[in-house]
């Protein structure tokens, strides 16, 4: 059974940082694309990143280029989000999700979300 | 990175069939078959439903399928159940990206 339990998220000032993590388990964690979606309070869902299995290929949203880094440890079967620069409309439930195959497209599974909160 | 539109709310009776609509552009929904459909329920983590525009997942329930016309990706849900009142967003690949749309609430009434 795929499972993907995020942590790491909490309440964090404008400008601080914060890493996320995603563990997976379930299946062959280096076969597939691993992403990040988030989503804000009341919104709708935001692609943010995802990183290819094989390569060290990224992919960012233009509203967090420069500011997060995608990575993954493939010995661990986890997924990270290191974010910087936090502003309060990073504020969202950050999911993980699982790529259906090791390119850029659809997520067939998807964990619980964290909860990130930029606030002072 | 470009934006989808999708109708803010979509309401049926039990039993009818509804159609959500996806519009997007030439570089996404018109320049690949990569639309996606998810499903959320209030408080929980969004589910995919639809697939490569019109390929179910197993386990989803074929009252559920998918079309594309030109930059227009369809969801159509028949025979409506209470269980289907949700979010629905449509995603598509874009230029080395991912873009979703805003989001249809669907409401069975």
């Amino acid at each position: 059974e795929v499972q993907l339990l995020e942590s790491g998220g909490g309440l964090v000032q404008p400008g601080g940082s914060l890493r996320l993590s995603c563990a997976a388990s379930g299946f062959t964690f280096t076969t597939y694309a691993m992403t990040w979606v988030r989503q804000a309070p009341g919104k709708g869902l935001e692609w943010v990143s995802t990183f290819i299995a094989s390569g060290g290929i990224s992919y960012y949203a233009d509203s967090v280029k420069g500011r997060f880094t995608i990575s993954r440890d493939n010995s661990e079967n986890t997924l990270f989000l290191q974010m910087s620069s936090l502003r309060a409309e990073d504020t969202a439930v950050y999911y993980c999700a699982k790529g259906a195959w090791n390119y850029l497209n659809y997520f067939d599974y998807w964990g619980q979300g964290t909860l990130v909160t930029v606030s002072s | 990175q470009s934006a989808l539109t999708q109708p803010a709310s979509v309401s049926g009776s039990p039993g009818q069939s509804i159609t959500i609509s996806c519009t997007g552009t030439s570089i996404d929904i018109g320049a690949y078959n990569f639309v996606s459909w998810y499903q959320q329920h209030p408080g929980k983590a969004p589910k995919l439903m639809i697939y490569d525009v019109r390929n179910r997942p197993s386990g989803v329930s074929n009252r559920f399928s998918g079309s594309k016309s030109g930059n227009t990706a369809s969801l159509t849900i028949s025979g409506l159940q209470a269980e289907d009142e949700a979010d629905y967003y449509c995603s598509s690949y874009t230029i080395s990206s991912i873009v979703f749309g805003p989001g249809t609430k669907v409401t069975v009434l």
